[in-house]
């Protein structure tokens, strides 16, 4: 059971945009901001998205993320084949003096 | 490039230890939070440790305290995970993660805990 929430899987068809969402408490999203991770099939983690809403170099402008209050959400548009994988968000919980993950969300493309 | 490698994964028996090595490069190693996350098979991530970048603070996920010890030696650029007490459960590929936002990952060692 994690401590982020995450719908188990998603699924859009290309062109399309879909949104990915993650539910915590107060002492990790209430709090702290908000990292996405992809993960593509057989391969490592990367950072998507980091402080809610911020995009490393290289990621797509396709890829957006926001926060309000306890929750947060990852916004694909313009689905590619190649944004399958799996998303999981992650904050710091201020209780539990650790990073905390989502349970991931496999995003399928039609 | 910003590069991070980890090493010293394998099979080790329950209740044996293991210490799991990360190679930095293409970074200033000694500035940045380092971490340690990890994946078990056909499972979600989970946050393992982290270690401030002078290495005077510390931080363990419950189910790991008191049996993993994180460390790292900044003239090296290396970071460490010292894994004793080993577990069925602590079977995951273990991925070494760079910088205060979790940035930059390994591809990852696997640890198999098995008799």
């Amino acid at each position: 059971q994690s401590v982020l929430t995450q719908s188990s899987s998603a699924s859009g068809t290309p062109g399309q945009g879909v949104t990915v969402s993650c539910s915590g408490g107060s002492s990790n999203i209430g709090r702290h901001a908000v990292n996405w991770y992809q993960q593509l099939p057989g391969t490592a983690p990367k950072l998507l998205i980091y402080s809610n809403n911020q995009r490393p170099s290289g990621v797509p402008d396709r890829f957006s993320g926001s926060k309000s209050g306890t929750s947060a959400s990852l916004a694909i548009s313009g689905l590619q084949s190649e944004d399958e994988a799996d998303y999981y968000c992650a904050t710091w919980d201020a209780s539990l003096n650790a990073w905390v993950f989502g349970g991931g969300t496999k995003l399928t493309v039609l | 490039e910003v590069q991070v490698v980890e090493s010293g994964g394998g099979l080790v028996q329950p209740g044996g230890s293991l210490r799991l090595s990360c190679g930095a490069s293409g970074f200033t190693f000694s500035s940045y939070w380092m971490s340690w996350v990890r994946q078990a098979p056909g499972k979600g991530l989970e946050w393992v440790a982290n270690i401030k970048p002078d290495g005077s603070e510390e931080y363990h996920v419950d189910s790991v305290r008191g049996r993993f010890t994180i460390s790292r030696d900044n003239a090296k650029n290396s970071l460490y995970l010292q894994m004793n007490s080993l577990r069925a459960e602590d079977t995951a590929v273990y991925h070494c993660v760079s910088g205060n936002n979790m940035d930059v990952w390994g591809k990852g060692t696997t640890v198999t805990v098995s008799s």
